[in-house]
């Protein structure tokens, strides 16, 4: 059966630091990826989409990149970190039949 | 642009009452809408989509395509319904668009 993970579950880090957030799926090859973020009173946004190794596709401008360096894996990642990318990020995979299945969440706590 | 908007972010109802989250949407093409779920200390997981027109823990959601609203409607709801709920249209290349959430309480 498929399943995906990511980490790490809480993370808190100063201003300025640089962050990477990991997702892998396993039992299926070549899913649809997606990064989502859920900041506070909002709801959840699109971040980054990638349909296959390389390809990445970004919702909106922001101090965040993302990267699919094999089929089953996307890094979400930012050189120096802002107060206002603190939230809660999801990942998430789906194949063709848009069902979308999400990991367990990370907690991101800028200071 | 694509847009879901539910216009409640609370929503509390007591155990044994009927409940509906409201949910519209603003989409050029021909929508497919979903509902999500996301119980205290769980993951989000899809509730149901208006294709299977299917009822799912009791709950059921009509595409209004008139009203361009898809709300989610339970007749008798159950304190275990108490959750984070929101609506989703796929847009191209599947990608979802979500609304803000509903957070309902559901009071004993």
């Amino acid at each position: 059966s498929q399943t995906i993970h990511q980490w790490p579950a809480t993370l808190v880090q100063p201003v300025g630091s640089p962050l990477s957030l990991e997702c892998t799926v396993e039992g299926t090859s070549n899913p649809n990826l997606y990064w989502y973020r859920q900041a506070a009173g909002r709801g959840l946004q699109l971040l980054f989409y990638s349909v296959g190794i390389g390809q990445i596709s970004s919702e909106v401008p922001q101090n965040l990149s993302a990267s699919r360096p094999q089929d089953r894996q996307f890094i979400l990642s930012s050189k120096k970190l802002l107060l206002s990318d603190s939230g809660f990020y999801l990942c998430a995979w789906s194949s063709n039949s848009e069902k979308l299945f999400f990991g367990s969440g990370t907690q991101l706590s800028v200071l | 642009a694509q847009r879901v908007t539910q216009p409640e972010k609370l929503l509390s109802v007591f155990k044994g009452a009927p409940v509906e989250l409201k949910c519209n949407y603003s989409y050029s093409g021909s929508p497919e809408l979903f509902w999500y779920v996301q119980y205290s200390r769980q993951r989000l997981q899809l509730l149901l989509r208006h294709i299977s027109r299917e009822s799912i823990k009791g709950f059921t959601a009509d595409l209004n395509k008139g009203e361009t609203s898809f709300h989610l409607k339970k007749p008798f709801a159950q304190e275990e319904d108490s959750a984070m709920y929101y609506c989703a249209l796929i847009t191209s290349g599947s990608r979802l668009t979500f609304g803000e959430g509903t957070q309902l309480t559901v009071n004993p």
